[in-house]
């Protein structure tokens, strides 16, 4: 596997269920990151980790919940969403430099279409 | 506050022929990036380019140019010789006030057209 990896690439869940979302980056990057994208929106940033500590919380809601086991792995775990939590969730990667410059790009995987009836 | 103004919900272009995907952005810091990403119909978004604030020079990447013109605040893509797969949603994106926080423009649809 190379580059960033996305499991499952589609899911339907119901308002009850409890599920997650997997993704696995294969370059080395030492951050990670959730992005939320809608249609007709731009992507909205969710979590960030930097060194599997969570940096960024943008005031998302309790019920998507981030894990983030190592700098290779990190999960969202999804529970009693509602409907207009339906959107494209990708996941991306960045090697960052401590303090940071500008050039770290970000490196995306192919993202888990939900579906929430 | 960081913004990304991209106009054109959809563009249309002749197989080899050149288009520019257009990109204003708007903020305070003196240092930011600027950054085109792709992304087909499959979902992956796939980094195109990258133009930081102090570069002197735009940005290239084989068929991908950026054309930054700082003092009017544009970072537009100009794709050379468009091919079919070219055809996809492009997102202009940037980077400031913290290097982590990237604000991504609402993107534009390109279709290439044989």
């Amino acid at each position: 596997e190379t580059g960033v990896t996305q499991t499952p690439r589609h899911l339907v869940m119901g308002m009850t269920n409890k599920k997650s979302l997997k993704c696995e980056q294969h370059l080395g990057h030492n951050a990670m990151y959730w992005y939320k994208q809608s249609a007709k929106k731009p992507l909205e940033l969710m979590f960030v980790y930097n060194f599997k500590e969570q940096t960024e919380n943008n005031s998302v809601p309790s019920r998507f919940s981030p894990e983030c086991p190592n700098s290779s792995h990190l999960f969202l775990h999804l529970h009693t969403l509602q409907p207009e939590d339906s959107a494209l969730y990708l996941c991306a990667s960045s090697q960052e430099q401590r303090g940071g410059t500008l050039t770290d790009t970000q490196y995306f995987g192919p993202g888990t279409r939900l579906t929430v009836l | 506050a960081q913004k990304i103004t991209q106009t054109q919900p959809g563009m249309f272009v002749q197989e080899k022929e050149a288009v520019t995907l257009d990109c204003t952005y708007d903020t305070s810091d003196p240092s930011y990036g600027l950054f085109w990403y792709k992304q087909p119909s499959s979902g992956e978004m796939i980094f195109l380019i990258y133009q930081g604030s102090y570069d002197q020079q735009n940005a290239t990447e084989g068929r991908y140019s950026l054309n930054f013109q700082k003092a009017r605040k544009s970072a537009n893509l100009v794709i050379s010789a468009s091919q079919l797969g070219d055809s996809a949603m492009y997102f202009c994106a940037m980077s400031a006030g913290g290097y982590q926080k990237v604000t991504f423009g609402i993107g534009t649809k390109l279709q290439v057209i044989p």
